[in-house]
């Protein structure tokens, strides 16, 4: 069963607007939340990352979001760039490392 | 630096003939992982080596997979009398020790076509 939702499945954004990704997960144990970023035939590239002790990081124009009490993180992409299309997939991980990946959300952006 | 690099970047066999898959990881990362990447399953764990400690073979879907990681360094994944479910992209990941350990960095993985 999959320990981390992912939605939506595809989204197509406009160059300059904001691309909203969303994922909920259920096992309150995990204390390690990343957002990778996968173009096609290339490995995922780890692209930003929160604790569950901050409700929000920036780095650039991407920003996670974390709302611990309800089990969700969102991933927004600010202008958005041709560059920024590409699958992108949230994870969580406890103290065993071992990610729990959604099921990706691939992003197309429009120029 | 240089990443994680996988070889090779693809494989096609034969139903029920063995295969290797050679990881090797960033320079100094004492953790590494192997991850399957399929249209069914999406991205789901295999098999966790950190250090000398024996290796987490959790997410090994049947024993016809094992693997091993030589001198902390460079790992096979075998996959042994392969199937056609086995086709897929294998992913090999690496992270240091310290405060960055959580972080996972992954290399272009191998795409294994069974005929």
């Amino acid at each position: 069963q999959q320990q981390v939702k992912q939605s939506p499945q595809s989204l197509i954004v406009q160059k300059g607007g904001i691309s909203i990704i969303n994922c909920a997960y259920e096992n309150t144990a995990f204390d390690y939340f990343p957002w990778y970023q996968q173009f096609p035939g290339k490995g995922p590239a780890l692209l930003i990352a929160i604790r569950p002790d901050v409700s929000e990081k920036k780095e650039g124009r991407f920003t996670i979001s974390f709302n611990k009490s309800a089990k969700q993180f969102s991933l927004h992409i600010m202008d958005s760039q041709p560059g920024d299309s590409a699958t992108y997939f949230c994870a969580a991980s406890k103290s065993d490392y071992k990610l729990s990946f959604g099921a990706g959300t691939t992003v197309t952006v429009r120029a | 630096g240089a990443g994680v690099s996988q070889s090779p970047s693809n494989k096609v066999t034969e139903k029920g003939k063995d295969v290797e898959l050679r990881c090797d990881p960033i320079s100094g990362h004492t953790a590494l992982y192997w991850y399957r990447q399929s249209l069914g399953q999406g991205l789901e764990f295999l098999i966790y080596f950190q250090g000398n400690s024996a290796p987490d073979k959790s997410g090994l879907p049947s024993d016809r997979f094992s693997a091993e990681r030589t001198g902390g360094s460079v790992s096979t994944l075998t996959i042994q009398r392969t199937q056609q479910e086995d086709s897929a992209v294998y992913l090999c990941a690496s992270s240091p020790s310290g405060p960055r350990s959580y972080e996972q960095y992954f290399g272009p993985g191998t795409r294994l076509t069974v005929t």
